[in-house]
């Protein structure tokens, strides 16, 4: 069964540091999205991506993030400069045209220390 | 503001009961309504999506409701398994966009 795989599972790193969290969505899907979970909340939107741009963003998709799809497989989640706060589980999600159920990956861990 | 609240915040019930899970939301205009599992350190899995011309949607043991006139919805589980210990987040969409309304989740621990 097709699935959304995200790489790496778990990543530490120094603050001030810049991190790219990577996601293989399902491969006839054209809509990506990024959410996060800081531990023990909810999970928040960040960013969707449809025809190589951004679609919609959160307030917290501030300048230090971006995203991109580099290749025809690959949608990346930058951080420029982490921060404390930064950390929390990280998740990719991808949408088929015309479908209304997303497909989550199955998250990376993103340590700020 | 739009919110999406979940009752209660931990439910613990023993192997082979029953239980439901409430979600009330204030979100405008509402498109559809979703329950995902989604167990520790992994991504949501979807359990059902509901319009709103939807009452009633099962997927297995699951069993969820809506009613749009008072903006509830359960998710009622039969028979539950070890398994089932995750949390169920009731996610609701405000419009055809993807900024989906979240709800902190409830978790769910069976106990053989």
């Amino acid at each position: 069964e097709p699935e959304v795989t995200q790489t790496p599972s778990h990543q530490v790193t120094q603050m001030g540091q810049e991190v790219i969290l990577r996601c293989v969505p399902i491969s006839n899907h054209l809509y990506f999205y990024w959410y996060r979970q800081i531990l023990g909340q909810k999970v928040e939107f960040l960013v969707s991506f449809y025809n190589n741009e951004i679609s919609e963003k959160s307030e917290i998709f501030d300048d230090q993030f971006s995203v991109e799809r580099p290749d025809g497989s690959n949608f990346t989640l930058k951080i420029r400069s982490t921060k404390l706060e930064d950390s929390a589980m990280y998740f990719c999600a991808s949408r088929e045209t015309g479908g209304t159920e997303a497909f989550f990956g199955q998250g990376t861990r993103l340590t700020v220390v | 503001k739009n919110q999406v609240e979940q009752s209660p915040q931990s439910l613990i019930i023993l192997e082979g009961k029953n239980c439901t899970l409430q979600c009330n939301y204030t979100v405008s205009p509402f498109s559809n309504l979703r329950w995902y599992k989604q167990d520790t350190g992994r991504g949501p899995v979807s359990l059902t999506i509901m319009t709103f011309s939807e009452n009633t949607k099962s997927n297995g043991r699951y069993t969820a409701t809506l009613d749009a006139d008072t903006k509830q919805s359960s998710l009622h589980i039969t028979a539950s398994q070890l398994s089932d210990s995750a949390s169920y987040i009731c996610v609701v969409s405000a419009d055809s966009n993807y900024q989906l309304i979240w709800g902190a989740g409830t978790k769910l621990i069976i106990k053989p």
